[in-house]
């Protein structure tokens, strides 16, 4: 069973902190990492790949990947009331579709 | 809009009911899917298609059936469905079956069977 775990939330952060998103995966032979973004009511939008181990950033969000440990992670520095939606972690396992997390649920206040 | 456009958006059908969902891309993408997305449920891969295939059909009853005339089009035909059924329908497409490039998902259509 190909599994993607996250922390379904919510998680309350103050506007301007770092928000910290993880997701833990089953498959250790999966390449590709998404995080999409999905505000209620609307469909998801993918907002980050990775594919290698370390950093990756882009504007104020930084996905984390560690391929030994299984997780993949979402930063989002300088976190704004518009940031507050639930976000998917999305796994590739090799030769498989997709498999989506439960999402969780990130609410920046103001 | 994101290049996937779904149809309606928005559907009240009673369990005898006959209806279908119209998934459109103008991406020239070969792969389409549908998901549904039920509340506090990660998103269910329900049916793939390649090049107008059928690629996977993840043990969904008969009383959905796709269907994909060209690599643009993906319809979700419905039928006597049950109140379960109630969920987000979405539909995405990707430029190959291998994910590895991501998905672009359609604004979904919101299903209510009463």
């Amino acid at each position: 069973q190909k599994e993607v775990e996250q922390n379904s939330g919510p998680l309350s952060v103050p506007e301007g902190a770092i928000a910290s998103l993880n997701c833990t995966y089953s498959d250790r032979g999966s390449q590709s990492f998404f995080w999409y973004r999905q505000y209620s009511g609307k469909s998801p939008e993918l907002i980050m790949f990775i594919y290698s181990n370390g950093d990756k950033e882009d504007g104020r969000f930084t996905a984390q990947l560690n391929k030994a440990s299984q997780y993949v992670s979402l930063l989002i520095r300088d976190s704004q009331p518009s940031d507050s939606a639930t976000y998917l972690c999305a796994v590739s396992p090799p030769g498989q579709n997709f498999v989506f997390g439960p999402g969780t649920r990130l609410s920046v206040l103001p | 809009e994101t290049g996937v456009t779904q149809t309606p958006r928005h559907l009240v059908m009673g369990m005898t009911n006959k209806k279908s969902l119209k998934c459109e891309q103008h991406l020239g993408h070969n792969a389409m899917y549908w998901y549904k997305q039920s509340a506090k449920k990660p998103l269910e891969l329900m049916f793939v298609y390649s090049l107008e295939e059928r690629v996977e059909n993840n043990s969904v009853p008969s009383r959905f059936s796709p269907e994909c005339p060209n690599s643009s089009h993906l319809f979700l035909h419905l039928h006597t469905l049950q109140p379960e059924d109630s969920a987000l329908y979405l539909c995405a497409s990707s430029q190959v079956l291998d994910t590895g490039y991501g998905y672009t998902f359609g604004s979904g259509t919101r299903l209510t069977v009463v």
